[in-house]
Formats: structure tokens, C-alpha cells, sequence
């Protein structure tokens, strides 16, 4: 069974930081890509980066370009989300997905449950 | 980037009901577009991969159809478990984009 579970979040102040993690298990983990998709309150779904399964091609999405950092470690199956000079509207519900690719694109095929970071003097 | 639009941004329906949500994108994405359900406290659900193809394990109720800029998500006969907000997504580049959702409420 797949399994992906967030933690990390919290509360920071404007201008902080706060790492979050990504355990998953039930899949060969360094053979997919992984990505961070965030939900603001009241807001849709946003995506946030992607670290390929080697580390080797990473994305970010513009809102956090510059501030947030992607990486993995293969060897613990876990992904992180390094959050750098937070906002007030990097306020939201962070989610970890598992990507999959075909010849008509990506989605994302498993999700966590989410991590709740409220960004806030 | 591309942009994605959903229309109508929400809608009221009994169960039962046959339910369509369209997303266009702001230029041709292929069929570079997936489908998710999303309910409240919990994680998104993906329904549709690559407009048209049903992911695994979900009911056939749910279908996908468009190419190029318009697709379309169709949910024949409405279940008590489908009243939340859908979200379609492209791939087309490196920046992924969500469209902004449409919330299925119960009439």
C-alpha cells in the first residue's frame, strides 16, 4: 500500500523558516519523481515544486522561486521542502504527492494527507 | 505560463444527477490535462490522466473528453461521496497549472 506522510508544519513568523518533510513507503521511491502541492484557505490547489527521482531536475513554481528548496534522500525514502523568507500568504495546507509520468504527461497519482503551515507574528 | 479557467466556478445537483465541469487552457496543451476530486480534509483524488483515460479503482461514472484547449468532465449520475470542489491540472510545460476549481454542492 502507498503511503505518504507529511510533518514539519506549523507556525513561523514572516520572514522565518520551517522544514517540511515527506516519508512514504509502498513504492520504489527513487524510481518517481515527487512534488509539493500547497492550498491556501479558501484558495485552490497550487503547485508548489518537483525533484526528480535522482535529485538531478528540479522546478520550482514563480510564488516561491528563490525562497523554497526542494531536495530527497533516497536511502530514508523521504522527501523535504525547505521554506525560506516566508509570507504571510505561504499560509496554507501543504501536500506531497507522488508524480507519474506517460507519453500524454504527469499527474499525481498519491497524495498525503497534508501539513497545515500558518506563517504569522 | 499557462493558464487554466473552469466553468461554472460552482454548481447545485442531486444525486443522481449528470454533472459536466469544463476547463480551458490558454493555449494547446495536447492532451496534457488530469482531473481531481477534492473533499473537504482530505487529500485530492485523481480521477482522469491524459483527458480521457480513467485512473484506476475509480468508478466509471466519471469521464474525460477535449483536446487542444477545451476538455471537459463528465459524472453520469451523481453520488453522495462527488459533492466537492474538482480541479483540473495541465502538464503541458514545467510549470504545472491547476485551474481554479469548481465546487459541486448539494441542491
Amino acid at each position: 500500500e502507498v503511503q505518504l506522510l507529511e510533518s514539519g508544519g506549523g507556525l513561523a513568523q514572516p520572514g522565518g523558516s520551517l522544514r517540511l518533510s515527506c516519508a512514504v513507503s509502498g513504492f520504489t521511491f527513487s524510481d518517481y519523481a515527487m512534488n509539493w502541492v500547497r492550498q491556501a484557505p479558501g484558495k485552490g490547489l497550487e503547485w508548489v515544486s518537483s525533484i526528480s527521482g535522482s535529485g538531478g531536475s528540479i522546478y520550482y513554481g514563480d510564488s516561491v522561486k528563490g525562497r523554497f528548496t526542494i531536495s530527497r534522500d533516497n536511502a530514508k525514502n523521504t522527501v523535504y521542502l525547505q521554506m525560506s523568507s516566508l509570507r504571510a500568504e505561504d499560509t496554507a495546507i501543504y501536500y506531497c504527492a507522488k508524480e507519474r509520468r506517460v507519453v500524454r504527461g504527469v499527474f499525481f497519482d498519491y497524495w498525503g494527507q497534508g501539513s497545515l503551515v500558518t506563517v504569522s507574528s | 505560463d499557462i493558464q487554466m479557467t473552469q466553468s461554472p466556478s460552482s454548481l447545485s445537483a442531486s444525486v443522481g444527477d449528470r454533472v459536466t465541469i469544463t476547463c480551458r487552457a490558454s493555449q494547446s496543451i495536447g492532451s496534457y490535462l488530469n482531473w481531481y476530486r477534492h473533499q473537504p480534509g482530505k487529500a485530492p483524488k485523481l480521477l482522469i490522466y491524459a483527458a480521457t483515460s480513467l485512473q484506476s479503482g475509480v468508478p466509471s461514472r466519471f469521464s474525460g473528453s477535449g483536446s487542444g484547449t477545451d476538455f471537459t468532465l463528465t459524472i453520469s449520475s451523481l453520488q453522495p461521496e462527488d459533492f466537492a470542489t474538482y480541479y483540473c491540472q495541465q502538464s503541458y510545460g514545467t510549470q504545472i497549472t491547476f485551474g481554479p476549481g469548481t465546487k459541486v454542492d448539494i441542491k
